[in-house]
Protein backbone atom coordinates (compact mmCIF):
# COMPACT_ATOMS: atom_id res chain seq x y z
CA UNK A 1 0.00 0.00 0.00
CA UNK A 2 1.92 3.22 -1.24
CA UNK A 3 0.42 5.87 0.79
CA UNK A 4 2.92 7.95 -0.93
CA UNK A 5 2.82 8.46 -4.53
CA UNK A 6 4.64 10.33 -7.13
CA UNK A 7 3.62 9.48 -10.56
CA UNK A 8 6.04 10.97 -12.66
CA UNK A 9 8.87 9.19 -12.67
CA UNK A 10 11.15 11.59 -14.23
CA UNK A 11 10.96 14.88 -15.65
CA UNK A 12 13.39 17.25 -17.72
CA UNK A 13 13.40 20.48 -17.86
CA UNK A 14 15.70 23.03 -19.39
CA UNK A 15 18.02 25.38 -17.37
CA UNK A 16 16.33 28.83 -16.31
CA UNK A 17 12.94 27.37 -16.31
CA UNK A 18 10.74 26.36 -13.79
CA UNK A 19 10.66 22.25 -12.61
CA UNK A 20 7.46 21.16 -10.80
CA UNK A 21 7.62 18.68 -8.74
CA UNK A 22 3.93 16.45 -7.73
CA UNK A 23 3.46 14.30 -4.67
CA UNK A 24 0.03 12.71 -3.69
CA UNK A 25 -0.58 10.99 -0.46
CA UNK A 26 -3.76 9.01 0.87
CA UNK A 27 -3.41 9.02 4.62
CA UNK A 28 -5.44 11.91 5.94
CA UNK A 29 -3.43 11.73 9.18
CA UNK A 30 -0.35 13.08 7.37
CA UNK A 31 0.46 16.60 8.93
CA UNK A 32 3.78 17.07 7.89
CA UNK A 33 5.62 17.18 4.35
CA UNK A 34 9.30 17.06 3.32
CA UNK A 35 11.01 16.67 -0.06
CA UNK A 36 14.61 15.37 -0.22
CA UNK A 37 17.17 15.67 -3.05
CA UNK A 38 19.24 11.98 -3.53
CA UNK A 39 22.16 11.68 -5.73
CA UNK A 40 23.37 7.50 -6.39
CA UNK A 41 25.17 6.21 -3.71
CA UNK A 42 24.46 9.01 -1.13
CA UNK A 43 21.54 9.64 1.21
CA UNK A 44 18.97 11.81 0.76
CA UNK A 45 19.68 15.69 1.59
CA UNK A 46 16.73 17.98 3.01
CA UNK A 47 15.65 20.22 0.69
CA UNK A 48 12.56 22.06 2.49
CA UNK A 49 9.60 20.87 4.38
CA UNK A 50 5.67 22.49 5.45
CA UNK A 51 3.35 21.90 8.18
CA UNK A 52 -0.48 20.90 7.32
CA UNK A 53 -1.47 24.17 8.78
CA UNK A 54 0.53 26.32 5.61
CA UNK A 55 -0.24 25.76 2.53
CA UNK A 56 2.94 27.24 0.98
CA UNK A 57 6.36 27.64 2.17
CA UNK A 58 9.35 29.02 0.27
CA UNK A 59 13.02 28.90 0.64
CA UNK A 60 15.52 30.67 -2.04
CA UNK A 61 14.21 28.85 -5.70
CA UNK A 62 12.55 26.38 -3.61
CA UNK A 63 8.74 26.57 -3.13
CA UNK A 64 6.32 23.92 -1.75
CA UNK A 65 3.01 23.63 -2.07
CA UNK A 66 0.05 21.67 -0.13
CA UNK A 67 -3.66 21.22 -0.67
CA UNK A 68 -5.05 19.24 2.06
CA UNK A 69 -8.27 18.91 0.42
CA UNK A 70 -6.96 16.89 -2.81
CA UNK A 71 -3.83 15.33 -0.65
CA UNK A 72 -1.45 16.88 -3.11
CA UNK A 73 1.71 18.72 -3.32
CA UNK A 74 4.27 19.85 -5.16
CA UNK A 75 7.76 21.37 -5.30
CA UNK A 76 8.61 23.95 -7.59
CA UNK A 77 11.79 24.95 -8.35
CA UNK A 78 12.48 28.05 -10.18
CA UNK A 79 14.87 29.06 -11.98
CA UNK A 80 16.42 25.52 -12.69
CA UNK A 81 19.97 24.55 -12.41
CA UNK A 82 21.89 21.80 -14.21
CA UNK A 83 22.83 20.82 -10.50
CA UNK A 84 19.41 20.34 -9.80
CA UNK A 85 19.51 17.17 -11.60
CA UNK A 86 18.85 14.37 -9.19
CA UNK A 87 15.95 12.41 -7.61
CA UNK A 88 13.17 14.35 -5.48
CA UNK A 89 11.77 12.02 -3.02
CA UNK A 90 8.72 13.81 -1.27
CA UNK A 91 8.37 11.78 2.52
CA UNK A 92 5.50 12.72 4.75
CA UNK A 93 4.87 11.84 8.69
CA UNK A 94 2.06 11.60 11.49
CA UNK A 95 2.27 13.61 14.44
CA UNK A 96 3.86 11.53 17.69
CA UNK A 97 5.45 9.03 15.97
CA UNK A 98 9.03 10.43 16.36
CA UNK A 99 9.51 11.88 12.67
CA UNK A 100 8.85 8.33 11.34
CA UNK A 101 8.52 9.13 7.14
CA UNK A 102 7.17 7.63 4.46
CA UNK A 103 8.72 8.12 1.54
CA UNK A 104 7.30 8.28 -2.72
CA UNK A 105 8.80 6.54 -5.23
CA UNK A 106 10.74 8.99 -6.32
CA UNK A 107 11.17 11.78 -9.17
CA UNK A 108 14.51 11.82 -11.57
CA UNK A 109 14.92 15.69 -12.44
CA UNK A 110 16.87 16.30 -15.61
CA UNK A 111 18.17 20.22 -16.34
CA UNK A 112 19.15 20.44 -19.33
CA UNK A 113 21.52 23.18 -21.13
CA UNK B 1 23.37 21.73 10.08
CA UNK B 2 22.73 18.83 11.92
CA UNK B 3 24.88 15.96 10.67
CA UNK B 4 24.88 12.07 10.27
CA UNK B 5 27.65 10.20 9.63
CA UNK B 6 27.45 6.25 8.25
CA UNK B 7 30.45 3.43 7.81
CA UNK B 8 31.20 1.82 5.93
CA UNK B 9 30.15 3.36 2.67
CA UNK B 10 30.05 -0.02 1.04
CA UNK B 11 31.28 -3.59 2.28
CA UNK B 12 31.65 -6.59 0.47
CA UNK B 13 30.92 -9.68 2.07
CA UNK B 14 30.74 -13.77 1.18
CA UNK B 15 27.42 -15.27 1.83
CA UNK B 16 26.75 -16.66 5.61
CA UNK B 17 28.88 -14.05 7.11
CA UNK B 18 27.73 -10.81 9.09
CA UNK B 19 27.91 -7.32 8.66
CA UNK B 20 27.90 -4.20 10.82
CA UNK B 21 26.98 -0.88 9.75
CA UNK B 22 27.34 2.23 12.31
CA UNK B 23 25.03 5.41 11.76
CA UNK B 24 26.11 8.35 14.12
CA UNK B 25 24.91 11.63 14.78
CA UNK B 26 28.02 14.02 15.28
CA UNK B 27 26.26 17.21 16.63
CA UNK B 28 23.72 16.29 17.94
CA UNK B 29 21.61 13.79 20.71
CA UNK B 30 19.51 11.32 18.67
CA UNK B 31 17.14 9.23 21.03
CA UNK B 32 15.32 7.95 18.05
CA UNK B 33 17.03 6.58 14.64
CA UNK B 34 15.50 4.94 11.75
CA UNK B 35 17.22 2.64 9.25
CA UNK B 36 16.23 2.33 5.61
CA UNK B 37 16.60 0.00 2.84
CA UNK B 38 16.92 1.07 -0.76
CA UNK B 39 16.81 -1.39 -3.80
CA UNK B 40 17.74 0.18 -7.37
CA UNK B 41 15.23 2.65 -8.68
CA UNK B 42 12.94 2.22 -5.93
CA UNK B 43 11.88 4.37 -2.57
CA UNK B 44 13.23 4.23 0.83
CA UNK B 45 11.89 1.60 2.49
CA UNK B 46 11.61 2.06 6.49
CA UNK B 47 13.10 -1.22 8.04
CA UNK B 48 13.10 -0.29 11.76
CA UNK B 49 13.34 2.59 14.44
CA UNK B 50 16.39 2.18 16.76
CA UNK B 51 15.47 3.54 20.29
CA UNK B 52 18.39 4.61 22.90
CA UNK B 53 18.18 2.49 25.51
CA UNK B 54 15.53 0.07 24.12
CA UNK B 55 14.81 -2.71 21.59
CA UNK B 56 14.23 -1.47 18.11
CA UNK B 57 10.56 -1.38 17.06
CA UNK B 58 11.02 -3.63 13.43
CA UNK B 59 8.57 -3.08 10.22
CA UNK B 60 6.08 -5.78 9.34
CA UNK B 61 8.06 -8.26 7.19
CA UNK B 62 11.45 -7.53 8.20
CA UNK B 63 13.24 -9.79 10.33
CA UNK B 64 14.58 -8.50 13.79
CA UNK B 65 16.61 -11.95 14.09
CA UNK B 66 18.66 -11.25 10.96
CA UNK B 67 18.67 -7.36 11.16
CA UNK B 68 20.19 -6.49 14.54
CA UNK B 69 19.82 -3.21 15.50
CA UNK B 70 21.69 -1.54 18.98
CA UNK B 71 21.46 2.06 20.12
CA UNK B 72 23.62 1.91 22.68
CA UNK B 73 24.31 5.55 23.29
CA UNK B 74 22.40 8.89 22.05
CA UNK B 75 24.66 9.52 19.50
CA UNK B 76 25.69 5.30 17.98
CA UNK B 77 23.09 3.01 16.73
CA UNK B 78 24.14 0.11 14.71
CA UNK B 79 22.81 -2.09 12.40
CA UNK B 80 24.00 -5.80 11.92
CA UNK B 81 23.02 -7.86 8.70
CA UNK B 82 23.38 -11.76 10.11
CA UNK B 83 24.18 -14.59 8.16
CA UNK B 84 23.64 -12.51 5.10
CA UNK B 85 22.47 -13.89 2.02
CA UNK B 86 23.16 -12.43 -1.96
CA UNK B 87 19.46 -10.87 -1.77
CA UNK B 88 20.26 -8.93 1.13
CA UNK B 89 22.77 -6.92 -1.41
CA UNK B 90 21.03 -3.28 -0.97
CA UNK B 91 21.46 0.43 -0.10
CA UNK B 92 21.04 0.90 3.35
CA UNK B 93 20.64 3.99 4.70
CA UNK B 94 20.59 5.73 8.49
CA UNK B 95 18.57 8.66 10.05
CA UNK B 96 18.56 10.80 12.90
CA UNK B 97 15.65 13.22 14.24
CA UNK B 98 17.34 16.60 14.21
CA UNK B 99 15.58 20.24 15.02
CA UNK B 100 12.01 20.01 14.53
CA UNK B 101 10.62 17.08 12.88
CA UNK B 102 12.90 16.82 9.67
CA UNK B 103 15.18 13.43 9.43
CA UNK B 104 18.84 13.97 8.89
CA UNK B 105 20.45 11.19 6.68
CA UNK B 106 23.58 9.34 6.30
CA UNK B 107 25.45 8.53 3.17
CA UNK B 108 24.29 4.90 3.09
CA UNK B 109 26.25 1.69 3.23
CA UNK B 110 26.24 -0.14 -0.20
CA UNK B 111 25.96 -4.09 0.82
CA UNK B 112 26.83 -6.71 -1.62
CA UNK B 113 26.85 -10.16 -0.59
CA UNK B 114 28.61 -12.88 -2.82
Amino acid sequence: DQQVKQNSPSLSVQEGRISILNCDYTNSMFDYFLWYKKYPAEGPTFLISISSIKDKNEDGRFTVFLNKSAKHLSLHIVPSQPGDSAVYFCAASVAGTASKLTFGTGTRLQVTL
Amino acid sequence: GAVVSQHPSRVICKSGTSVKIECRSLDFQATTMFWYRQFPKQSLMLMATSNEGSKATYEQGVEKDKFLINHASLTLSTLTVTSAHPEDSSFYICSAKGQGRTLHFGNGTRLTVT
